[in-house]
This record gives C-alpha cells, sequence and structure tokens, in this order.
C-alpha cells in the first residue's frame, strides 16, 4: 500500500521544539520535491516548506523562516521537520505530501497535531 | 504570490443536485490548477489534475474546466459521500497556494 505516515506532533509550550518525521511505504519518494502543508483549526490548507529530491534545494514559508528545518533521507525513504521557537500560530494539523508537479500533491499522510500552547 | 479565491465558501445542496464551485487565479495560471476533496480528520484527495484531467478511480460525476485565470470544478449529481470541503491549488508558479475552500452541506 502506498502511503506517508507522519509521527512526532504533540503538546509544547511556546518557544519550544518539535521534529517531525514522515515515513514513506509502498513507492519511493526519492525522485519527487516533497512539502509539508499545514492546516490550522477549520481553516485552509498551507505551504510551510519543501525539498527537492536530492535535498540541495530548501525553501520555507515567511512565517516559518529561520525557525524550522526540512530534511530527508531518500535511503530511509523518509522526510523531516524540525521546528523550533513554535509559537501559538504554528498550531496546526502538519501533513507530508509528495509533489507530481502539474500532477498535484499526491499522496498525503495522514496528518500529525501540532499544538503550541502552555 | 498567485493569490487563489473560491466561491461560495459553503453552499447546502441535496443528492442528485448539479453543483458547481468556482476557483479564480489572481494572474493567469494556464491549465496549472488542481482539485481536491477532503472530509473532516481526513488529508486532502486529489481529484482533478491540470484543470480537467480526473484522477485514476475518481467517480466520473467529477469534472474540471477553465483555464487562464478562471475554473470551474463540477458535480454532475451529488452523492451522499461527496459531502466534504473542496479546494483548488494552482501549480504554476511558487509558492504554490490553494484556495480557502468550499463545504458542500446536505441540505
Amino acid at each position: 500500500e502506498v502511503q506517508l505516515v507522519e509521527s512526532g506532533g504533540g503538546l509544547v509550550q511556546p518557544g519550544g521544539s518539535l521534529r517531525l518525521s514522515c515515513a514513506a511505504s509502498g513507492f519511493t519518494i526519492s525522485n519527487y520535491w516533497m512539502y509539508w502543508v499545514r492546516q490550522a483549526p477549520e481553516k485552509g490548507l498551507v505551504w510551510v516548506s519543501r525539498i527537492n529530491s536530492a535535498a540541495t534545494i530548501t525553501d520555507y514559508a515567511d512565517s516559518v523562516k529561520g525557525r524550522f528545518t526540512i530534511s530527508r533521507d531518500n535511503a530511509k525513504n523518509m522526510l523531516s521537520l524540525q521546528m523550533n521557537s513554535l509559537r501559538a500560530e504554528d498550531t496546526a494539523v502538519y501533513y507530508c505530501a509528495m509533489y507530481r508537479g502539474p500532477r498535484g500533491f499526491d499522496p498525503w499522510g495522514q496528518g500529525i497535531l501540532v499544538t503550541v500552547s502552555s | 504570490d498567485i493569490q487563489v479565491t473560491q466561491s461560495p465558501s459553503s453552499l447546502s445542496a441535496s443528492v442528485g443536485d448539479r453543483v458547481t464551485i468556482t476557483c479564480r487565479a489572481s494572474q493567469s495560471i494556464s491549465t496549472l490548477l488542481n482539485w481536491y476533496q477532503q472530509k473532516p480528520g481526513t488529508p486532502p484527495k486529489i481529484l482533478i489534475y491540470e484543470s480537467s484531467t480526473l484522477q485514476s478511480g475518481v467517480p466520473s460525476r467529477f469534472g474540471g474546466s477553465g483555464a487562464g485565470t478562471d475554473f470551474t470544478l463540477t458535480i454532475s449529481s451529488l452523492q451522499p459521500e461527496d459531502f466534504a470541503t473542496y479546494f483548488c491549488q494552482q501549480s504554476y508558479s511558487n509558492p504554490l497556494t490553494f484556495g480557502p475552500g468550499t463545504k458542500v452541506e446536505i441540505k
């Protein structure tokens, strides 16, 4: 079965850190851009970060630049997001997703909730 | 950044109804527009890519059209499993952006 499975979310205090992981199975992510997309409660989808297949290009939304770091390990078929200096406004469900260019995002992980609160 | 808007933000419809959702981009994006369906507690699922190509496995009652700045998602005969939120997303330029969503509810 083709799937992405996120882990590492949870409750963290403002200023704290979390590391999200996304494990792929049933297919290889090595040839594709990978993204983290988040969705605040009852809100829309927002791109957070992206990384190219060779991990030589990374990019971040302005709202997380300097605080989040995306990485990947193609040998392990995994994607990660290190989140530091977390803020209340980072509270959201975080999805990892494979980007197929004009064919859009597919598959998506099931989503992992990150709650930043004291 | 390319802004993507959707209308309506929500709608109520009955099973069997024809439903149309519109997506508008702030500049021309050719046909690089995708549609997703999201049900509560689940990730988005791609329905249509490149404006009008149906993703494998998606029922044929879903259809997409448009080019440039204006796009449409049509559900020809709404089924109970279609009650969900629908998002459009442009793949023309980075940063990739999503529309705010259209919630389709039961009348």
